[in-house]
């Protein structure tokens, strides 16, 4: 059975840090990998999706990389602001599953001004 | 742009009642999934679908239904409510064909008193 571990589960850092959070998961057979942000209250919003055949992502400030053979992502979030402060969850996914998703618990950011 | 669209947002139930929480996306996605997120956690998958007329448990499916009778609606049927059942549901739809991501809609937040 897939487990994904997100550490830590929180985070709190001053305004203008480079982070990395940490996404790690048993099962390397994986078919993707994907980064959300939920912000309180809200639904996920998509923020990466890594392919299995991929070693990183790039959007804006946000860069994910995906080491499938140690089972492990991270995702780096350059020149935080306060509006990055949401909880931060991934998700690993299988094909051969009908594309279901595993998720961590997330890690809750605070960027403070 | 619709995407993957959920009602009630809110709902509060007492113990014994039912309801059905809608989920439709205007994707043409052939697979479509429903998680329930408890505090502080991740996702759990309920149940998913891989297309029109087929349905199967996810991971924490008791005390559950799901039907689907179309491509575009995924409906989730809570019978004989439990507060054990409070979460927040999020519905969640994919492309079949290649490696593609998953689109969350906004979540229905259920309380059972």
């Amino acid at each position: 059975k897939q487990e994904v571990t997100q550490i830590p589960a929180a985070l709190s850092v001053p305004e203008g840090e480079n982070l990395v959070l940490n996404c790690s998961f048993t099962d390397s057979a994986i078919y993707n990998l994907q980064w959300f942000r939920q912000d309180p209250g809200k639904g996920l919003t998509s923020l990466l999706l890594i392919q299995s055949s991929q070693r990183e992502q790039t959007s804006g400030r946000l860069n994910a990389s995906l080491d499938k053979s140690s089972g492990r992502s991270t995702l780096y979030i350059a020149a935080s602001q306060p509006g990055d402060s949401a909880t931060y969850l991934c998700a690993v996914s299988k094909e051969t599953n009908a594309g279901k998703s595993t998720f961590g618990d997330g890690t809750t950011l605070t960027v403070k001004p | 742009n619709a995407g993957v669209t959920q009602t009630p947002k809110f709902r509060i139930l007492k113990i014994g009642q039912s309801m059905t929480l809608q989920c439709t996306q205007d994707m043409n996605h052939n697979y479509m999934y429903w998680y329930r997120q408890d505090p502080g956690m991740g996702l759990k998958l309920i149940y998913y679908s891989v297309g029109a007329g087929i349905t199967d448990k996810g991971e924490v499916p008791n005390g559950y239904n799901v039907s689907r009778s179309t491509t575009e609606d995924f409906p989730l049927r809570l019978e004989l409510a439990a507060p054990s059942q409070t979460s927040v549901y999020f519905c969640a739809s994919r492309q079949r064909t290649g490696n593609t991501e998953a689109f969350f809609g906004q979540g229905t937040r259920l309380t059972v008193v």
